[in-house]
């Protein structure tokens, strides 16, 4: 267990909705990066912050925001839904000054039908 | 464009033997490199890292080697055992920039 938390495991979905996805960093990690795993391709970087602040953004489509809030938990939120936006959604969590390994959380699996 | 690099989709190794996961990168700028496994309905593990002023980097089962002339590292396990069986990612990152880029990821299989 990696003290990264996600919920919901699982999301179904139709095109054109919009979903919450949730995170929670291991106590007192600062930094939640967003990182998307579509089939059998690696983790794309989507959006980084850090203490409620975006630190980076990777390839991330307009259609997707993030922010975290101040008891650092972060939320993705995914808009206008199509098919090719199933995927696996993990977020990380890294203290800073701690090194360079960023911690997974078990990942959210979304479907779009 | 790919910058980090696993060609290996799949690799099946006999238990009790070394398992040689390798993993090349365009990205001069990347100085730490990472390997993180992954089991099937579960996030990436943290197995071992590597900073680009070093070049082997060993914890129990597990070494990674860096050669930073030909860009490229490989992870190896001594010996294999079948609970080692998972997607193995390589990972890198620049000085300059918190985010992984990570490559596709090899199937390691170990058989009895």
């Amino acid at each position: 267990d990696s003290g990264v938390t996600q919920t919901p495991k699982h999301l179904i979905t139709a095109t054109g909705q919009r979903v919450t996805l949730r995170c929670s960093p291991r106590s007192g990690d600062l930094s939640v990066y967003w990182y998307q795993q579509s089939l059998d391709q690696g983790l794309q970087f989507l959006i980084h912050y850090y203490n409620g602040e975006e630190r980076a953004k990777g390839n991330i489509l307009e259609r997707f925001s993030a922010q975290q809030f101040p008891d650092l938990h972060s939320e993705l939120n995914l808009s206008s839904l199509e098919l090719g936006d199933s995927a696996l959604y993990f977020c990380a969590s890294t203290a800073r000054g701690e090194g360079n390994e960023q911690f997974f959380g078990p990942g959210t699996r979304l479907t779009v039908l | 464009d790919q910058q980090v690099k696993q060609n290996s989709p799949s690799l099946s190794v006999q238990e009790g033997r070394i398992s040689i996961l390798n993993c090349d990168y365009t990205n001069s700028m990347f100085d730490y490199f990472l390997w993180y496994k992954k089991y099937p309905a579960e996030g990436p593990t943290f197995l071992i890292s590597i900073s680009s002023i070093k070049d082997k980097n060993e914890d129990g089962r597990f070494t990674v080697f860096l050669n930073k002339s030909a860009k490229h590292l490989s992870l190896h396990i001594v010996p294999s055992q079948p609970g080692d069986s998972a997607v193995y990612f390589c990972a890198a990152k620049s000085y300059n920039t918190d985010k992984l880029i990570f490559g596709t990821g090899t199937r390691l299989q170990v058989f009895p």
